[in-house]
């Protein structure tokens, strides 16, 4: 099993709204991560995930709120956003980085796409 | 930071050869290449390391100058399955967990 499932695959809010965006993988990669990608842009690094810890944060808006319950899954909880937060939400997961065969190539979920009007 | 890929938009015929930039203004650890097609997630292509590892795809090759802090991707007779837009990513350190994507190359191959 070799994919990182994310739902929903669209999402249309409300800007006084609270949504979850879920992503999950079962191939026992220790490292997690969002993406945010506007139109015609490269994604975004939002958060990252190690070991179930957050370790990294790239100065996103509270609005914005990660949760990572367990080493399979990845929550991304919405709230209060704005229209210019409309984009596809990418999840990925890599390797664990203290395997003897790690590269750190990313596994990308197929996104969640989000409108907030 | 973000690495800046060239050219920005490239369309070739079913069997010619491309080439992909990224150039970066920091020293590089690690760059990997993704490509995305129009509505799907990004794929991974092929990763080099600072020291000459490489991992990637069979048909795709690359090269890494670190002291030029640039990566090239090279795609052979190409494909039509090679359409979409490609990306570098760039590591600045050991491990990967915070990948900086290159501005994108939209490649589009015609019959």
């Amino acid at each position: 099993d070799t994919e990182v499932t994310q739902t929903p695959k669209h999402l249309v809010m409300g800007m006084t709204n609270k949504k979850s965006l879920k992503c999950e993988q079962h191939m026992g990669h220790r490292a997690m991560y969002w993406y945010k990608q506007k139109a015609k842009k490269p994604p975004e690094l939002m958060f990252v995930y190690s070991y179930e810890k957050l370790s990294i944060n790239e100065s996103v808006p509270s609005r914005f709120s990660p949760e990572c319950p367990n080493s399979s899954l990845l929550n991304l909880h919405l709230h209060a956003l704005q229209p210019e937060d409309s984009a596809l939400y990418l999840c990925a997961s890599s390797q664990e980085r203290r395997s003897n065969s790690y590269h750190g190539e990313l596994f990308f979920g197929e996104g969640s796409r989000l409108t907030v009007l | 930071q973000q690495p800046v890929q060239s050219p920005q938009a490239v369309i070739l015929r079913e069997g010619e050869d491309a080439v992909i930039n990224c150039s970066s203004s920091k020293a590089l650890y690690s760059v990997h290449w993704y490509r995305q097609k129009h509505g799907e997630a990004p794929v991974f292509l092929m990763i080099l390391l600072k020291g000459g590892e490489q991992k990637g795809h069979e048909k795709i090759s690359a090269s890494f100058n670190e002291k030029k802090q640039q990566s090239s991707l090279y795609l052979t007779a190409s494909q039509l399955s090679y359409s979409g837009t490609y990306f570098c990513g760039t590591g600045f350190n050991f491990g990967n967990e915070k990948l900086t994507f290159g501005t994108g190359t939209r490649l589009t191959i015609i019959p």
